[in-house]
């Protein structure tokens, strides 16, 4: 494997089931984002990680919680979702946190709530 | 707050068109960094460019232009010679400090993106 990569792809979950989603990167990076995409809604980013410290957290719901156990994996972990939480939910990872660096995003994971 | 404008939200076109993306920009740093990602259907945002705010060269990779105006906060992107496969949701985004950090530690700040069809 290559790159960034996550799984799954697509989820369909009701509201009061728990369920987590996976990233991993293939690069040696030392970041790792948690973005939503949510339609016609700008990318919202939602939790940044440096070498598994969490160093920026954006007002996200307690109901999603994320995890970083080393600098390759990331995790959100779902629990009690709404129907508006339903998006594409995606995952970047970057050499480091500095200004120059760009960031290279996995395919995303379509999340559906019902 | 800084902030990344795209103005167009939808263009469409017809293949062997050249077709301009806008992106305006706001930020009170004398060093910043400027970056292009193309959205394909698929989802996964694909980087394109990078431009360091000290640079105001133009650049060109094949189809693809871009031009970093500091005077006007612009980094306009052109692709020459439109193709269907080009069809896809191009985002602008600016680094950005975050907070609590001293500005060591930076993040994109996102524009809206501006989705392109290109129709054979």
């Amino acid at each position: 494997e290559t790159g960034v990569t996550q799984t799954p792809r697509h989820l369909v979950m009701g509201m009061t089931n728990k369920k987590s989603l996976k990233c991993e990167q293939h690069l040696g990076h030392n970041a790792m984002y948690w973005y939503k995409q949510s339609a016609k809604k700008p990318l919202e980013l939602m939790f940044v990680y440096s070498l598994e410290e969490r160093v920026e957290n954006n007002s996200v719901p307690s109901r999603f919680s994320p995890e970083c156990p080393n600098s390759s994996h990331l995790f959100l972990h779902l629990h009690t979702l709404q129907p508006e939480d339903s998006a594409l939910y995606l995952c970047a990872s970057s050499p480091a946190l500095g200004r120059y660096n760009e960031q290279f995003f996995g395919p995303g994971t379509r999340l559906t709530v019902l | 707050a800084q902030k990344v404008t795209q103005a167009q939200t939808e263009i469409s076109v017809v293949e062997k068109e050249d077709v301009t993306l806008d992106c305006v920009y706001e930020t009170r740093d004398t060093t910043y960094y400027l970056f292009w990602y193309k959205q394909p259907p698929s989802g996964e945002l694909v980087f394109l460019i990078r431009r360091n705010s000290f640079d105001e060269q133009n650049e060109i990779s094949g189809r693809y232009s871009w031009n970093f105006q500091k005077s006007t906060s612009s980094f306009n992107f052109t692709i020459t010679a439109s193709q269907v496969v080009d069809s896809a949701v191009y985002f602008c985004a600016l680094s950005e400090a975050m907070g609590n950090s001293g500005g060591s530690n930076y993040k994109l700040t996102f524009g809206k993106g501006t989705l392109l069809t290109v129709n054979p």
